[in-house]
């Protein structure tokens, strides 16, 4: 079965800083992979996902993310975090096999960037 | 965007009372997903579809039924309400055909007194 990891569960951050947000998985197999963000009140959204091709991934609003398959990571990235930026963010990974494939959450980091 | 709406988004009723929540969507999507958020567990799959009357269970089924009469509804009840399922229900479709990015509804706020 398929897990997910988010060390950090909270962070702090002023604004300018930069962020990584680490996320490691277990499976054996092929993966996609995602990052979804949730504002304050809001639902998920999705941030960015990898399925294939480059393991270098740009999403939305400046975020990027880094698959490193040997290492079972698929790590957040953001090089000058903003205010807006304050939200929840979970990494998630979808194993890619024959027959259906349940997607899989992390516990979630929830980050504050204060002004 | 694939359009989701869920129904009612608050409610608050009573421990042993049946609830029933209403997932819609818009956009013809085969897979349907129910899902509990609750601080410090993430996101846990409760129920999913793959097609009109064909649903399995996911991780925290206990407690939970669903019911996929057409393709645009998902329904998921609670058969009688206890407060350990006080949390905030999300529905989500699989815009890419069960590739795992899934777009979410707005959420339905449970409270079990």
């Amino acid at each position: 079965a398929q897990s997910v990891s988010q060390h950090n569960h909270h962070v702090i951050l002023s604004e300018a800083a930069s962020l990584e947000l680490g996320c490691n998985y277990s499976y054996g197999g092929t993966v996609n992979l995602f990052w979804y963000v949730q504002y304050p009140g809001q639902h998920l959204q999705l941030l960015l996902k990898y399925f294939s091709g480059d393991p270098l991934v740009k999403g939305i609003k400046g975020f990027e993310a880094e698959f490193i398959k040997s290492k079972f990571s698929f790590n957040l990235r953001k090089p000058s975090v903003q205010w807006s930026d304050t939200a929840e963010y979970f990494c998630a990974v979808n194993g890619v096999n024959t027959g259906f494939q349940k997607l899989v959450f992390g516990t979630g980091t929830r980050l504050l960037v204060s002004p | 965007d694939a359009g989701i709406t869920q129904s009612p988004r608050h409610k608050v009723t009573e421990t042993g009372t049946p609830v029933t929540l209403r997932c819609h969507q818009t956009e013809n999507h085969r897979y349907m997903y129910w899902y509990r958020q609750d601080p410090g567990h993430g996101l846990r799959l409760i129920h999913y579809s793959y097609g009109v009357k064909d649903t399995d269970k996911g991780e925290v089924s206990d407690g939970y039924s669903v019911s996929r009469s057409k393709t645009e509804d998902f329904l998921l009840t609670l058969e009688s309400a206890t407060s350990s399922q006080t949390s905030v229900y999300f529905c989500a479709t699989d815009v890419g055909g069960n590739t795992g990015e899934l777009f979410f509804g707005e959420g339905s706020r449970l409270t079990v007194l």
